[in-house]
């Protein structure tokens, strides 16, 4: 099956320091993946989808030069968070289906729990 | 825009007793619904999905789902609950082609030995 892997799975980082996360299709390609920010107790909240080839599209209220995104290829897309701020502190999560497989549901990746001291 | 609702925020089940979780779904137009799972600090985790066909749809650990067009719901359940199944279970929704998936704020789900 899809498989998405999301790395690093945790870190810790200085405020003002920049964090990036990477999510990759494994044995698929993806035109598109997804970023979704979770806070504790609470429900997935999407921030952006990732366009391989061209901007990614930000959800209203998410800071796009804060949470820079990468989709260089069709299997990678990268978060870099920057210039971190403690309330950036969050998990983190990717998802992606593979290209063309409309009906599929999504498979996300194990997430990234972010730490910012 | 679509939208989840889940009304419960947690659900205790005794162990061997049939559970359900609630979801209910807003969309313009046919719906795709989905069930995953989540344990602590982890990613979600696919249980099962209705994108057309039989309203009761089959899915992985036991679990199922009915769609129900009328009351627009899409209840999760399971015949005889584990202590395995205590996670958080969120509902999404999402439209036709390369949208997101759109989550109910989750449920969280408690099955007691």
């Amino acid at each position: 099956g899809a498989v998405v892997s999301q790395h690093p799975s945790w870190v810790i980082c200085k405020s003002g320091t920049s964090v990036k996360i990477e999510c990759r299709s494994l044995d698929f390609q993806a035109t598109t993946m997804f970023w979704y920010r979770q806070f504790p107790k609470q429900s997935l909240m999407l921030m952006a989808t990732s366009n391989e080839g061209s901007k990614a599209t930000y959800e209203q209220g998410v800071e796009k030069d804060k949470f820079l995104i990468n989709h260089a290829s069709l299997t990678l897309s990268t978060l870099t968070v920057t210039s971190a701020h403690p309330e950036d502190s969050s998990f983190y999560i990717c998802s992606a289906r593979p290209t063309g497989e409309n009906r599929s549901g999504y498979t996300f990746g194990s997430g990234t729990r972010l730490t910012v001291v | 825009a679509q939208s989840v609702a889940q009304p419960e925020d947690q659900v205790n089940v005794a162990e061997g007793n049939p559970l359900t979780v609630k979801c209910t779904y807003s969309v313009s137009g046919n719906p795709y619904l989905f069930w995953y799972v989540q344990y602590p600090n982890r990613g979600l985790q696919f249980l099962l999905k209705y994108i057309t066909g039989d309203n009761l749809v089959k899915g992985s650990y036991g679990f199922e789902a009915e769609f129900n067009k009328s009351q627009t719901s899409f209840h999760l359940k399971k015949p005889s609950a584990l202590v395995s199944d205590s996670a958080l279970y969120f509902c999404a929704v999402r439209e036709w082609g390369n949208t997101p998936l759109v989550f109910g704020k989750g449920t969280r789900l408690s099955v007691i030995a």
